[in-house]
This record gives C-alpha cells, structure tokens and sequence, in this order.
C-alpha cells in the first residue's frame, strides 16, 4: 500500500464551487505539505504542518485552506475556486532529513 | 533570494551517461535532493547529499556537490528507458527547515 494517499486522483469542478482535497499517510511524520504543480514552475508550497496544532503559510496560500485532523491526515480546501488554480496538486510529508514523500496527485480543473 | 535553477531539457542515447545539472542560491542549504517524476505519478526520492559533502553514489546514480560553485549535479549511469521522466533538483534551507525549494525540473528522454 502506498505511503501517502490523496482522493480524489481527478475532479474537475465549475468556478465559485468549494472543493476539498484530501490526504492521508502511513509513515508516522509529523510534517505534511500541500504543494502545487504548473507546467514549467516546479512545485509551489501552499501550506506546511510540523503538527496538529501548527500550521503554516506557504508562498501561493491565498485562495486555499487548510485542515490537519489528525497527524495522518492533512486537507486542503478551496473554499471558492477559480480557474487559475487549475493545476496538479501534490501532498507530502517529510522524514528526518527533510526529505519529502509525496502522494500521486490530484488532476484538478476548474472551468 | 532563494532559487534552484535547472536546464528544461535532456536528451541522451540510451546506454549512454547522463548528467543533469542545477544551480542554487542559497548558501545555507543543508540537503540537497533529487527527485524523478513519471509521467501521472508523484515525485519520487531518489536520493540526497548533506550540504557537508562533495560526492553520494548509489548504484547507476552518482551525486556530485560543489559547495563553492553551488552546483549540484545527477549522473545516470547506462542509462535506459525506464530513466525516462522528469528530474527535479531541490535544497533544505538551514534557516527555515520547513522550507525546500523545488527547481523547474529537467525532462530526461531517451533516444535509441
């Protein structure tokens, strides 16, 4: 089974809609991360966790939403979305030397 | 400011070496990592190098680390077709540990 898992793996959804990404994980990390993917961009952080109760800004957080309900289980909402956040959506957690372990993504467009 | 920076493209014979480069800004790094993305799939670790460093191998892959320069460099050694993907460079910033800057990756293909 895999370390880290996102549902949905795709979901396209109309501008002003709220949706709601989610994430689970096995590997008993403390830190969880949601990132984005543009073409081109690399992985842009939107939101990072070191625990159930810290949560934390990434650079591209406006317009997203975060949720850690657990230390296995980190959310990430949209409360409002738009088409400019169409893009590849990636979950990840990180081990002691800050390596990331990421998830299989969420393909998500917004029309 | 913090960046990494990479070439976007690759493209090597199959069997060949291939060396993928990047460059990064921050001084303060304290690990430096690659990772391999396939196509529809998450990014995968590959492997990573203390900032303290110079050279990691791990069988067909070989880490080079030029601390002065800022250099980081991947080498896939007989590279085959399974190697085809995207290949991102990243750092762990000593200051702020939460925070590690992905480069724009290098797509790697493989021709015959």
């Amino acid at each position: 089974d895999a370390d880290v898992t996102q549902t949905p793996r795709n979901r396209i959804t109309k501008t002003g809609k709220r949706i709601m990404l989610e994430c689970s994980q096995t590997k008993g990390h403390d830190r969880m991360y949601w990132y984005r993917q543009d073409p081109g961009l690399g992985l842009r952080l939107i939101y990072y966790s070191f625990d159930v109760k810290d949560i934390n800004k990434g650079e591209i957080s406006d317009g997203y939403s975060v949720s850690r309900q657990a230390q296995a289980k980190f959310s990430l909402s949209l409360e409002s979305a738009i088409p400019n956040q169409t893009a590849l959506y990636f979950c990840a957690t990180s081990g002691p030397t800050y390596e990331q372990y990421f998830g299989p993504g969420t393909r998500l467009t917004v029309t | 400011g913090e960046d990494v920076e990479q070439s976007l493209f690759l493209s090597v014979r199959e069997g060949d070496s291939s060396v993928i480069n990047c460059t990064y800004t921050d001084s303060s790094s304290t690990y430096l990592y690659w990772y391999k993305q396939e196509p529809g799939a998450g990014l995968q670790l590959l492997t990573y190098i203390f900032s303290n460093m110079d050279m990691k191998q791990d069988q067909r892959l070989t880490v080079l680390l030029n601390k002065k320069d800022k250099h980081l460099s991947l080498r896939i050694a007989d590279t085959q077709t399974g190697d085809s993907a995207i290949y991102f460079c990243a750092e762990s910033i000593r200051s702020s540990a939460s925070k590690i800057i992905f480069g724009s990756g290098t797509r790697l293909s493989i021709r015959p």
